[in-house]
């Protein structure tokens, strides 16, 4: 595996908390992906960052991007129930290749 | 605009059957990817083609896997022979032009092998 310490792993929170996801990776990328995947469905895109860039914004979703530790994160501001669903990171080895990490459960309780 | 469909959602085998798994991808998208998803892990990639030519199937996990985009639009992905070991989420991506692209995935046919 070229993951770090992104192992599968559960996160619980209440409705209305902060959460940050991190994960670290051992190839060069030049992006890193943020998927969600709901129950029963594929995964999804929520948020690309690229290596010139240090932090994406999109909503109450936020991306950061360190380089030189080959390390991101995902931080989702004032969860809700409906963020509830597995989250990986992914980087891509080339033009096609996308790498995925194992993922980490967040439950967002009411 | 319709996603990335895939047929069946799910099939429960014994061990030496074989299966078959379609996919639709969405409309114009010259790329698509099959990745397996092993239970509580990411998926991971298979084979990808671009039109019907097969660009990567080095990740294929053995001869009894073999996939096919014969008219480069849907797609179908065979086991045969079927191993406990094979038990996992199959799951149909496709893009637009390849490249760095976004990829959008169906479903999945989540497969039990017994």
């Amino acid at each position: 595996s070229q993951w770090g310490e992104e192992n599968l792993q559960a996160l619980s929170i209440q409705e209305g908390e902060d959460v940050t996801m991190n994960c670290s990776y051992k190839t060069y990328t030049t992006v890193v992906h943020w998927y969600r995947q709901d129950s029963g469905r594929g995964p999804a895109l929520i948020i690309l960052i690229r290596s010139n860039e240090r932090e994406k914004r999109s909503g109450r979703l936020r991306a950061t991007l360190d380089t030189s530790s080959q390390s991101s994160s995902l931080s989702i501001t004032a969860a809700q129930c409906e963020d509830t669903a597995v989250y990986f990171c992914a980087t891509r080895t080339n033009a096609y290749k996308v790498i995925f990490g194992k993922g980490t459960h967040l439950h967002v309780l009411p | 605009e319709a996603g990335v469909t895939q047929s069946p959602r799910y099939a429960v085998l014994q061990e030496g059957q074989a299966v078959s798994f379609w996919c639709d991808p969405i409309s114009g998208h010259d790329t698509l990817y099959w990745y397996q998803q092993p239970r509580d892990q990411g998926p991971q990639l298979l084979v990808y083609f671009r039109d019907e030519a097969v660009i990567d199937n080095s990740q294929l996990p053995s001869d009894r896997f073999s996939a096919v985009r014969p008219k480069g639009t849907n797609s179908t992905l065979k086991i045969q022979s079927a191993k406990q070991g094979d038990t996992a989420t199959y799951l149909c991506a496709s893009s637009l032009l390849g490249g760095f692209a976004e990829q959008f995935f169906g479903p999945g046919t989540r497969l039990t092998v017994l």
